[in-house]
């Protein structure tokens, strides 16, 4: 049973323009949300987070928007650049499961100059 | 300057002999994970010592062991590696296991089986 899932395995985007990576959930008992990005042989890189008591968060060009309710969060880039391509995997856990990552299972992003 | 090191970044074993993998840590934290990466799929999590405190995962196979001798340090034993066993192997790292710190991971070792 995927507790993550990222139902979109590649996204392909205009240089300049948005780039929305998705994620869904199904254990209400997630309190933190990580987006890690992923290059061709190397470790995921840790990119943003948010805590579930929270709605949004920002850094730079990336927005993280968390929708509790519906078990969905997204990951919005903007402008994108052809650097940011790449796998984005969304993670999840429980404070109180010792740190435990669940990742989905990623999200293929390609900018396009 | 690379905090999470894994070598080798490749390693080839033939079915049934027993491989090491290893990873080191220049961050000083107290967490280290072993994930296992199958192609196209999301990492799962093999198990994770916390300081000396080793846990494993309920359906991690015992073929697998692992190994922490100091705080830098971490070993992921495979004891007698299967053909489904070839995967990319991850480290990381985490500062403590609560407050949703984010892990560091290390660029993972490639094991492939003969």
């Amino acid at each position: 049973d995927q507790q993550v899932k990222q139902n979109s395995p590649s996204l392909s985007v205009q240089e300049g323009r948005i780039s929305i990576l998705n994620c869904d959930y199904t254990n209400s008992m997630f309190d933190y949300f990580l987006w890690y990005k992923k290059y061709p042989a190397e470790g995921p890189t840790f990119l943003i987070s948010i805590s579930s008591i929270k709605d949004k968060n920002e850094d730079g060009r990336f927005t993280v928007f968390l929708n509790k309710s519906a078990k969905h969060l997204s990951l919005h880039i903007v402008p994108s650049q052809p650097g940011d391509s790449a796998v984005y995997f969304c993670a999840a856990l429980e404070n109180n499961a010792g740190n435990m990552l669940t990742f989905g299972g990623g999200t293929r992003l390609m900018v396009k100059p | 300057d690379a905090m999470v090191i894994q070598n080798p970044r490749y390693q080839v074993t033939q079915f049934g002999k027993p491989v090491t993998l290893s990873c080191s840590q220049t961050l000083n934290h107290n967490v280290m994970y072993w994930y296992q990466q199958k192609s196209s799929q999301a990492p799962k999590l093999l198990f994770h010592y916390y300081d000396k405190d080793f846990n494993n995962e309920a359906d991690t196979p015992d073929n697998f062991q692992s190994r922490r001798p100091n705080t830098s340090f971490c070993f992921l034993d495979i004891r007698s590696p299967g053909l489904g066993d070839a995967a990319m192997y991850l480290c990381a790292t985490s500062r403590d296991r609560s407050g949703g710190r984010p892990q560091h991971f290390g660029d993972g070792t490639r094991l492939s089986i003969l």
